[in-house]
C-alpha cells in the first residue's frame, strides 16, 4: 500500500526558503508523476508544480522563479524548495502521485508551513 | 490560466439527496477534468477522472459528466460520511488548476 509522507519544519520566517521531504513507502517513486499542492488555510487548492521521476518537471508559472521540485529515486523521496517566502505562501503543502500527469491518486496527508517572524 | 468555476459553491443537503455540482471551464479542456472529495484536515481524495471514470474503490452513488467547458458530478443518494467539499480539476493545460471547491452541509 502506498503511503506518503510530508516532513519539514512547520514554521520558515519571511525571505527565507521554505523546504518540505516527501518520503514514499510501500511502491517505487519509478514511473510517476510527483506533484506538489498546497492550500492556504481555509481557502482552496494550488498546484505548485510537478517532477518526474527522471528529473524533468513543470512548475506554475506563478511560482516557477522561486520553486525547484526534485526527486532522489533512491531514497523514494521528492523535495520542494520555496525561496524569499512571504505571509502568502503560509499554506498546508500536500504532496501527491500522479499515474500519469493527472489524477493524483495517493496523497500525503500534508504539512503545514506557516511564515512568520 | 485556465479558470474553472463551480456551481453551487455551497449546498445545505439531507441524507438521500441527489446532490449535483457543475464545474465550467473558461475554455475547452476536452475531458482532462478530475473530481475530488476533502474533508476537514484531511488531503483530497480521487473520486472521478477523465470526467466520468470512477475511481477504484470509489462507491457507485458518485459519477461525473461532460466534456467540452461544460461538467457534472452527482451523488445519487447522499450519506453523511458524504458531507465534504468537492473540487474539480483540469489538467488540460499548464498550469493545472482547481474550481474554488463546493461545500456540503447538513440542513
Amino acid at each position: 500500500h502506498v503511503q506518503l509522507q510530508e516532513s519539514g519544519p512547520g514554521v520558515v520566517k519571511p525571505s527565507e526558503t521554505l523546504s518540505l521531504t516527501c518520503t514514499v513507502s510501500g511502491g517505487s517513486i519509478s514511473g510517476y508523476f510527483w506533484s506538489w499542492i498546497r492550500q492556504p488555510p481555509g481557502k482552496g487548492l494550488e498546484w505548485i508544480g510537478y517532477v518526474y521521476h527522471s528529473g524533468s518537471g513543470t512548475y506554475n508559472p506563478s511560482l516557477e522563479s522561486r520553486v525547484t521540485i526534485s526527486a532522489d529515486t533512491s531514497k523514494s523521496q521528492l523535495s520542494l524548495k520555496l525561496t524569499s517566502v512571504t505571509a502568502a505562501d503560509t499554506a498546508m503543502y500536500f504532496c501527491a502521485r500522479g499515474r500519469q500527469l493527472s489524477p493524483w491518486d495517493y496523497w500525503g496527508q500534508g504539512a503545514l508551513v506557516t511564515v512568520s517572524s | 490560466d485556465i479558470q474553472l468555476t463551480q456551481s453551487p459553491s455551497s449546498l445545505s443537503v439531507s441524507v438521500g439527496d441527489r446532490v449535483t455540482i457543475t464545474c465550467q471551464a473558461s475554455q475547452d479542456i476536452s475531458n482532462y477534468l478530475n473530481w475530488y472529495q476533502q474533508k476537514p484536515g484531511k488531503a483530497p481524495k480521487l473520486l472521478i477522472y477523465d470526467a466520468s471514470n470512477l475511481e477504484t474503490g470509489v462507491p457507485s452513488r458518485f459519477s461525473g459528466g461532460g466534456s467540452g467547458t461544460h461538467f457534472t458530478f452527482t451523488i445519487s443518494s447522499l450519506q453523511p460520511e458524504d458531507i465534504a467539499t468537492y473540487y474539480c480539476q483540469q489538467y488540460d493545460n499548464f498550469p493545472y488548476t482547481f474550481g474554488q471547491g463546493a461545500k456540503l452541509e447538513i440542513k
